[in-house]
């Protein structure tokens, strides 16, 4: 079945730099969250999109944004990039269950290294 | 505040022995609860989920028990197996959104 897919998978940025991750939801699923997870840490949720809109956002920086386009893809642009953002960062894609409830289902992750 | 947690940061078990994993929720509003699994390297895995109607539900090998008095949850492997090896995240689901607020995960280490 097809999953969840970030890219990339590493990223190596210096301070100030500017990143870009991309997720690609599980096909005919409408909403994407990113989370944050820093080393030995539990993912924090950043921002959720729902059809293209943002429907929540958590503990995410300014100096983040992000946007659903179209075919449902996500981007999370990071800028002003700090040594503290470095982290594991997850989409996560959901659609609606016949059964009910709208489980999550997450990416490999990008692994984002600033330096 | 919001916070989801966890009692044990690192469980140690025998390969075939059981393990149980707890978690303790802070809202007392909350109806929807996830457990989670997160091998090195890899995002969280969906192993279980329980709604607050409920106080326990079965899987293949796992249950998920739900303390709505005292707010705990617990996730319990049977027959443990190398392969549980991993970091295991309790997540509620919170509001209308569904974002997940994810605990304190606990390392489990099965020794052969």
């Amino acid at each position: 079945a097809a999953g969840v897919i970030q890219s990339p998978r590493h990223l190596i940025k210096e301070k100030r730099e500017t990143a870009t991750l991309k997720c690609y939801p599980i096909p005919r699923h409408d909403t994407v969250y990113w989370y944050q997870q820093g080393p030995g840490q539990d993912p924090q949720f950043l921002i959720s999109f729902y059809e293209k809109m943002q429907s929540d956002k958590g503990s995410i920086p300014d100096r983040f944004s992000a946007q659903q386009f179209s075919d449902y893809h996500s981007e999370l642009n990071m800028s002003s990039l700090e040594l503290g953002d470095s982290a594991l960062y997850f989409c996560a894609s959901s659609g609606y269950r016949r059964q009910g409830g709208y489980e999550q289902y997450f990416g490999p992750g990008t692994r984002l290294t600033v330096t | 505040g919001e916070s989801v947690g966890l009692h044990l940061p690192t469980l140690s078990v025998q390969e075939g022995d059981n393990s149980i994993i707890n978690c303790a929720y802070s809202n007392s509003a909350s109806d929807y609860f996830i457990w989670y699994k997160q091998e090195s390297g890899k995002g969280p895995q969906f192993i279980i989920d329980i709604r607050s109607n409920m106080d326990k539900r079965q899987g293949q090998r796992v249950t998920v028990l739900l303390n709505k008095t005292v707010k705990h949850l617990s996730l319990q492997i049977a027959a443990t197996q190398p392969g549980d090896s991993a970091v295991y995240f309790c997540a509620e689901n919170r509001g209308a959104t569904n974002k997940l607020i994810f605990g304190t995960g606990t390392l489990l280490a099965v020794q052969p």
